[in-house]
């Protein structure tokens, strides 16, 4: 089955730096990478996601990358503010309804 | 439109008995995923209902299973429970075959607690 890695599993950055996350999975048949950011307490919710055919998407402050020949996607955050800390998990999906986690990563802005 | 919804939101349990999760999913979503989250190790894929039909299973001893209902709504039930079952359990629902994507909706969770 598809394994998905995430590095790294904590993350602390001043406010207005950028954060960088990586993620590498296994299954070349994989064509579908959303990112979740989990609150302390909430429950998970979609913030970005890729398909396959697609190598970079942006949504503001944010951005995904992924590179299919190297089978690793990036979650990029710019200007990063408080309200960005949280969990951050990056997930792989080959056929849109058994998605693979990665163990997720802690992201602390420091105001 | 109200969210996915699980009951019960905590439950306290001693080894080796069994429990009983529910989920009822956003209306129209007849996916229904769920998930074991424990600190370190993510989310960890347990089962995906469609239409009533198991119709994926992660690498999960056969303590766990679940199922579905005519109405989408999905009970997971775990027997002879194990210190290490101790997680916050997760499910999400999805539209299938949405243009938008197969974005999957969380709920809140269910923090089991085994004694």
């Amino acid at each position: 089955g598809e394994n998905v890695e995430q590095h790294p599993s904590t993350l602390s950055v001043q406010e207005g730096d950028s954060a960088v996350i990586k993620c590498t999975y296994s299954d070349s048949a994989s064509n579908y990478f959303p990112w979740y950011k989990q609150e302390l307490g909430k429950r998970p919710q979609l913030i970005i996601d890729i398909r396959s055919n697609v190598g970079e998407k942006k949504d503001q402050r944010i951005a995904v990358t992924l590179n299919k020949t190297a089978k690793h996607f990036s979650l990029h955050i710019t200007e990063t503010q408080p309200e960005d800390s949280a969990v951050y998990f990056c997930a792989a999906s080959r056929d849109f309804n058994k998605f693979y986690f990665g163990s997720g990563t802690k992201l602390n802005v420091k105001p | 439109k109200a969210g996915v919804t699980q009951t019960p939101r905590y439950l306290i349990k001693t080894r080796g008995q069994q429990v009983t999760l529910s989920c009822s999913p956003i209306s129209g979503h007849r996916s229904v995923s769920w998930y074991q989250q424990t600190p370190g190790q993510g989310l960890q894929f347990l089962f995906e209902y469609f239409s009533e039909t198991q119709r994926n299973k992660g690498n999960f001893p056969g303590r766990f299973s679940g199922r579905q209902f005519s109405n989408s709504r999905s009970e997971m039930n775990v027997s002879t429970l194990e210190l290490g079952d101790s997680a916050l359990y997760l499910c999400a629902s999805s539209l299938e075959g949405s243009l938008a994507g197969p974005e999957q909706f969380f709920g809140p969770g269910t923090r089991l607690t085994v004694l």
